[in-house]
C-alpha cells in the first residue's frame, strides 16, 4: 500500500464552523505533513510531525490545529476560518522526516470557506 | 531572488514531441532534486528523485542535475496527452529536518 488517503475530498464551511480534515497512511512512515496549496501556486508547508511529535510549525494561525493520534493518522482541526483560507489542503508522508526523503502526497481536500 | 525559479508556462507542445522543463536555484546546499507531476485538483506525484549531479532515466522521463550551474531539467520523450499536468521541481539540503523547497510549477499541455 503506497497510498496516502485524505478525507473528505471536498469541504464547504462557514466562518463559524468547526471541521476536521483527516489523513491516513499505512506505509510505516513516521513523518507526516500538512501543506496548503492555492490555485496555480506550489504547496506551502504548514506542519510536520516526526515520530508523532510536532517538529515544524510554519507560523500557521491558531485557527488551524494539527493532531497526530498515532503514526498512521494525521488530523487538521479547523475553527473560525477566513475566506482566504480556501485552498487545497494536502497531506504527505515520508519515512522519517530527516531529510533526503521522498514525500508521498494524498489527493487533498478542496476547502471552500464562505 | 527566489531560492528556486521555474518558468510557469503555460507550455503547449504537439503529441510525440520532446518536452524540456527546467529549474534554476540559488542555494548551493541543495543535494536532493525531485520532479513532481500534479494533475488538476490532485496531489503531487513523485516522478523522479536524484541525488547530486548527473542523469537519471525512467522510461520516457530523464532528469538531469548540473550542480555547477545550479540547473535541473526534466525531459519527456514521446510526449502523450496524459502527460498534460503541472510539473513541480523540488529540492532539499541534507541537513536533516529541512523542508522541501518547491518551484512554482510549469503547466504543460500535450496537444493530440
Amino acid at each position: 500500500d503506497t497510498e496516502v488517503t485524505q478525507t473528505p475530498k471536498h469541504l464547504v464551511m462557514g466562518m463559524t464552523n468547526k471541521k476536521s480534515l483527516k489523513c491516513e497512511q499505512h506505509m510505516g512512515h513516521r513523518a507526516m505533513y500538512w501543506y496548503k496549496q492555492k490555485a496555480k501556486k506550489p504547496p506551502e508547508l504548514m506542519f510536520v510531525y516526526s515520530y508523532e511529535k510536532l517538529s515544524i510549525n510554519e507560523s500557521v494561525p491558531s485557527r488551524f490545529s494539527p493532531e497526530c493520534p498515532n503514526s498512521s493518522l494525521l488530523n487538521l482541526h479547523l475553527h473560525a476560518l477566513q475566506p482566504e483560507d480556501s485552498a487545497l489542503y494536502l497531506c504527505a508522508s515520508s519515512l522519517t522526516g530527516q531529510g533526503d526523503e521522498k514525500l508521498f502526497f494524498g489527493s487533498g481536500t478542496q476547502l471552500s470557506v464562505l | 531572488q527566489k531560492e528556486v525559479e521555474q518558468d510557469p508556462g503555460p507550455l503547449s507542445v504537439p503529441e510525440g514531441a520532446i518536452v524540456s522543463l527546467n529549474c534554476t536555484y540559488s542555494n548551493s546546499a541543495f543535494q536532493y532534486f525531485m520532479w513532481y507531476r500534479q494533475y488538476s485538483r490532485k496531489g503531487p506525484e513523485l516522478l523522479m528523485y536524484t541525488y547530486s549531479s548527473g542523469n537519471k532515466e525512467d522510461g520516457r522521463f530523464t532528469a538531469q542535475v548540473d550542480k555547477s550551474s545550479k540547473y535541473i531539467s526534466l525531459f519527456i520523450r514521446d510526449s502523450q496527452p496524459s502527460d498534460s499536468a503541472t510539473y513541480l521541481c523540488a529540492m532539499e539540503s541534507n541537513f536533516g529536518n529541512e523542508k522541501l523547497t518547491f518551484g512554482t510549477g510549469t503547466r504543460l499541455t500535450i496537444i493530440p
